[in-house]
């Protein structure tokens, strides 16, 4: 799977936007971008994913450029809840006979919301 | 619902002894997957199952290192003659399929090693 890079920190506050940038310039055509967070103590947990379209859900907000060399995660109004570090992650569908369904983590941005 | 669950929440082994992490994934999941979490790092892909079947063993570090599924649901990950480097947090992972999109994680094992 293509690998990531993520800045290793950021700060936000409370009630603004929060964006999170990945860079992904080898990404294949075949390959989608998932985002994960992790907040301390927990488990990640799945937030969104996406292809080439934008995708919105109740979380976030997904842009992948055009030529999907680079994404950014969007939470429009952060909170002290959503304090944690976030993963982007590349991986194509699962093929039998050929990708895993595994997930590759890098370090991931920790993301600090404050008030 | 349920979500996974995983004990027990905390270990801790003295060098040499062997441990056993249990994981309860949600009901009716097809797929399993277990990571190790090392401190200020991200989990690293260990092994997964389909149903029973072990699919994929590649990310085991050793041959101290054994994962299990016998009946399709419960799975349980096996640690032999622990050393201090097994010392992480060992998340359990579920889906609903293998081609599903989202992975359901549980809280995790944490695992000392003195």
């Amino acid at each position: 799977d293509a690998k990531t890079t993520q800045p290793p920190s950021m700060d936000c506050a409370e009630g603004r936007a929060a964006n999170l940038p990945c860079n992904h310039s080898t990404i294949s055509g075949n390959e989608y971008v998932y985002w994960y967070r992790q907040i301390h103590s927990q488990g990640p947990q799945y937030i969104i994913h996406g292809l080439k379209n934008n995708e919105t859900n109740e979380m976030a907000s997904l842009i992948i450029t055009e030529d999907r060399k680079s994404s950014t995660l969007i939470l429009p109004h952060a909170t002290l809840r959503d304090t944690a570090v976030y993963y982007c992650i590349v991986r194509a569908q699962f093929n039998y006979g050929g990708s895993q369904g595994n997930l590759i983590f890098g370090k991931g941005t920790k993301l600090s919301v404050k008030p | 619902g349920a979500g996974v669950s995983q004990s027990p929440r905390y270990k801790v082994a003295k060098r040499g002894q062997d441990v056993a992490l249990r994981c309860d994934p949600i009901s009716g999941h097809v797929s399993l997957f277990w990571y190790q979490q090392a401190l200020g790092q991200g989990p690293e892909f260990l092994t997964y199952f389909q149903n029973e079947a072990q699919l994929d063993k590649s990310g085991l570090p050793s041959d101290r290192f054994f994962a299990e599924r016998p009946e399709g649901s419960v799975s349980t990950l096996k640690i032999q003659r622990t050393q201090q480097e097994d010392s992480a947090v060992y998340l359990c992972a579920s889906s609903q399929r293998l081609t599903d999109n989202e992975q359901f994680f549980g809280p995790g094992t944490r695992l000392t090693v003195l």
